[in-house]
């Protein structure tokens, strides 16, 4: 079984509507992030979460809000999507290493349409 | 904040050819420097990272150097195959343990 599994992998939904895309890890990590994938951009870091009180906003968070269920589940809801949130989002988790950054293990993403 | 920019876009060589996908970094603090690979359909997976109290670091086919002084670091993959063919990106760490990720290199090695 995968390491860290997100649902769905594919939606298409309707401006307006609420989303929530879940992840879930088995690896024991404290740490989790969502990303965002667009085409010439890169990976942008959406929310990340240090432990399960712990909730950050990254580089791109307006439109979107996270929840941290537990170590393993870590939520990335859109209140009302919007067409400009197409895109391939990713969850992500590592563990901790002492005071250095250290691996961080990709999900097989979701492809979101909003249109 | 950390800045990273990654060069080329795209890159095409033929099988058996090297590859050599470049990166530059803007915070003199990050001290980590990962490579990932992201096949078709799935998600990035780290290849191979480097920390900066090391210049260069093999593993096989691929190696990373670092050049701290200049800020920049590059990925070098040696007799390219096929299933080389892959997205890759480059990213550092903000310092805060988050990292930042490079615009991705899209890299198709022909038969």
């Amino acid at each position: 079984d995968a390491d860290v599994t997100q649902t769905p992998r594919n939606r298409i939904t309707k401006t307006g509507k609420r989303i929530m895309l879940e992840c879930s890890q088995t690896k024991g990590h404290d740490r989790m992030y969502w990303y965002r994938q667009d085409p010439g951009l890169g990976l942008r870091l959406i929310y990340y979460s240090f432990d399960v009180k712990d909730i950050n906003k990254g580089e791109i968070s307006d439109g979107y809000s996270v929840s941290r269920q537990a170590q393993a589940k870590f939520s990335l809801s859109l209140e009302s999507a919007i067409p400009n949130q197409t895109a391939l989002y990713f969850c992500a988790t590592s563990d901790v290493a002492g005071t250095s950054t250290d691996t961080q293990y990709f999900g097989p993403g979701t492809r979101l349409t909003v249109l | 904040g950390e800045n990273v920019e990654q060069h080329p876009s795209t890159l095409s060589v033929q099988e058996g050819d090297s590859a050599v996908i470049k990166c530059t970094y803007s915070d003199s603090a990050s001290n980590y420097f990962p490579w990932y690979k992201q096949e078709l359909g799935k998600g990035p997976q780290l290849i191979i990272d480097i920390r900066s109290n090391v210049g260069e670091k093999k593993d096989q086919r691929i190696a990373v150097t670092l050049n701290k002084t200049a800020k920049h670091f590059s990925l070098h993959i040696t007799e390219t195959q096929p299933e080389d063919s892959a997205v890759y990106f480059c990213a550092a760490d903000d310092n805060t343990d988050k990292l930042i990720f490079g615009t991705g290199t899209r890299l198709q090695v022909f038969p």
